[in-house]
């Protein structure tokens, strides 16, 4: 079982749509990133959001931090096919990071 | 370019044989992790280093070791390669920022490794 479940599994929508993906878990994490990964290349950092409640944007993404630091949210608006990837979760603990399950995104033209 | 670099990138091998994969880095960060990435279970976190000769098991480091004599240097050993450890690990490197929960990963290109 793993730490930070992430839903949809897979996610295929037309150009223009809304999305979102969710990151869950029982436990609390002191911050918590989202990385988007490409086919044969390794994961990079979309965001860090450290604070129960916080909510930060990035032009069409907005991430979401849960008030009780288990949980977090992205929200994709008018997704383009340049959005399409693996969206990751991570959460930290101590100096680990631990992933979450991963959400691929498929937007098509 | 974070500066890092794995190697080999692609490797296939018999069930039962050794195999290390190496992970250097040119920029001296203290943290470095070795990940497996499977389908269905994002990456999963197999040992990491917070210095040479320190060490710690991740959520999944059995039949898995590492080694850091040196800084730049962050070895993957297999010691008997199962059919279970066909995977892609990546390395990474922790940057950033004093605390050391909120540092971001950077991460190197990935090994691919088949135990057939």
């Amino acid at each position: 079982t793993q730490l930070l479940e992430q839903s949809p599994q897979f996610l295929s929508i037309q150009e223009g749509e809304n999305l979102t993906v969710y990151c869950n878990s029982s436990s609390v994490f002191s911050s918590l990133q989202w990385y988007r990964q490409e086919p044969g290349e390794g994961p990079v950092l979309l965001v860090t959001v450290v604070t129960g409640g916080e909510v930060k944007k990035l032009k069409r993404l907005t991430f979401q931090f849960g008030d009780a630091r288990k949980d977090s949210s992205l929200h994709i608006t008018a997704a383009q096919p340049g959005d399409t990837g693996l969206y990751l979760c991570a959460g930290a603990r101590a100096d680990k990071l631990i992933f979450g399950t991963g959400t691929r995104l498929q937007v098509f033209p | 370019d974070a500066g890092i670099t794995q190697s080999p990138r692609h490797k296939v091998t018999e069930t039962g044989t050794p195999v290390t994969l190496r992970c250097h880095q040119t920029e001296n960060h203290r943290y470095m992790y070795w990940y497996r990435q499977d389908p269905g279970h994002g990456l999963r976190l197999i040992h990491y280093s917070y210095g040479v000769k320190d060490t710690d098991k991740g959520e999944v480091s059995d039949g898995y070791s590492v080694s850091r004599s040196k800084t730049e240097d962050f070895l993957l050993t297999l010691e008997s390669a199962t059919s279970s450890q066909t995977s892609v690990y990546f390395c990474a490197i922790k940057r950033g920022l004093a605390q050391a929960n909120t540092g971001e990963l950077f991460f190197g290109e990935g090994s691919r490794l088949t135990v057939l």
